[in-house]
């Protein structure tokens, strides 16, 4: 069975500052996907990265890093300089790679991030 | 194309009344999902189609719930007598089994049973 766990609930910073969002993950599956989806007020989730689970190389866009430890279990999302406009829940989530994504992601609870001006 | 749209955006209905929601995936996408989200929580896998079949259902989705995808393009979920724990949002996402394997997803319909 995949879990998924993210164990902040609720997180609240100033504007400008960083924050990370923590995700540690189960699977008895070898290979993997993981993933960050953003959820605004509107409800649409909107995709951010994929990560394989051969591949632990962290990655950064303008923003955004993550840092995939296979090691610990953990995907964790940094927001360097946060912004109003990046409050939203947040969502790490899981498949598997050998069944062809045929049942689907499974999610964490999220971390609802509130980024005040 | 527009993404992944989901109709109605909002449904509220009566105890034991039956409700139908659409989803019309991005139209390049063979693989079509719902998923049911509730007040805190992440989305919850009920149901996933490649083309028109159905390949795989979660034990969430009881005999009171149907999802069918007959010509492989759009999809329609149909729950039958419904109950107030049904009240939710439902989520629809699509994706490529020949491209990256990321879902995309619709903005949903929230469904409130009163």
């Amino acid at each position: 069975a995949q879990k998924v766990t993210q164990a902040q609930t609720e997180i609240s910073v100033v504007e400008k500052e960083d924050v990370t969002l923590d995700c540690v993950y189960e699977t008895r599956d070898t290979t993997y996907y993981l993933f960050w989806y953003k959820q605004p007020p509107s409800g649409e989730l909107v995709f951010l990265i994929r990560r394989n689970s051969f591949d632990e190389q962290n990655e950064i866009s303008g923003r955004y890093s993550w840092n995939f430890q296979k090691s610990t279990s953990s995907f964790n999302f940094t927001i360097t300089a946060s912004q109003v406009v990046d409050s939203a829940v947040y969502f790490c989530a899981l498949s598997d790679i050998a069944g062809g994504g045929a049942d689907g992601l499974t999610f964490g609870k999220g971390t609802h991030l509130i980024i005040q001006p | 194309d527009t993404g992944v749209s989901q109709n109605p955006r909002h449904k509220i209905t009566k105890r034991g009344q039956n409700v139908t929601f659409r989803c019309d995936p991005i139209s390049e996408h063979n693989r079509l999902y719902w998923y049911r989200q509730t007040l805190g929580q992440g989305p919850e896998f009920l149901t996933y189609f490649q083309n028109e079949a159905q390949l795989e259902k979660s034990r969430l989705l009881s005999d009171r719930f149907s999802a069918e995808r007959p010509k492989g393009s759009f999809s329609t979920l149909e729950i039958q007598r419904t109950e107030q724990g049904d009240s939710a949002m439902y989520l629809c996402a699509s994706s490529s089994s020949g491209g990256a394997p990321e879902a995309f997803f619709g903005q949903g319909t929230r469904l409130t049973v009163v």
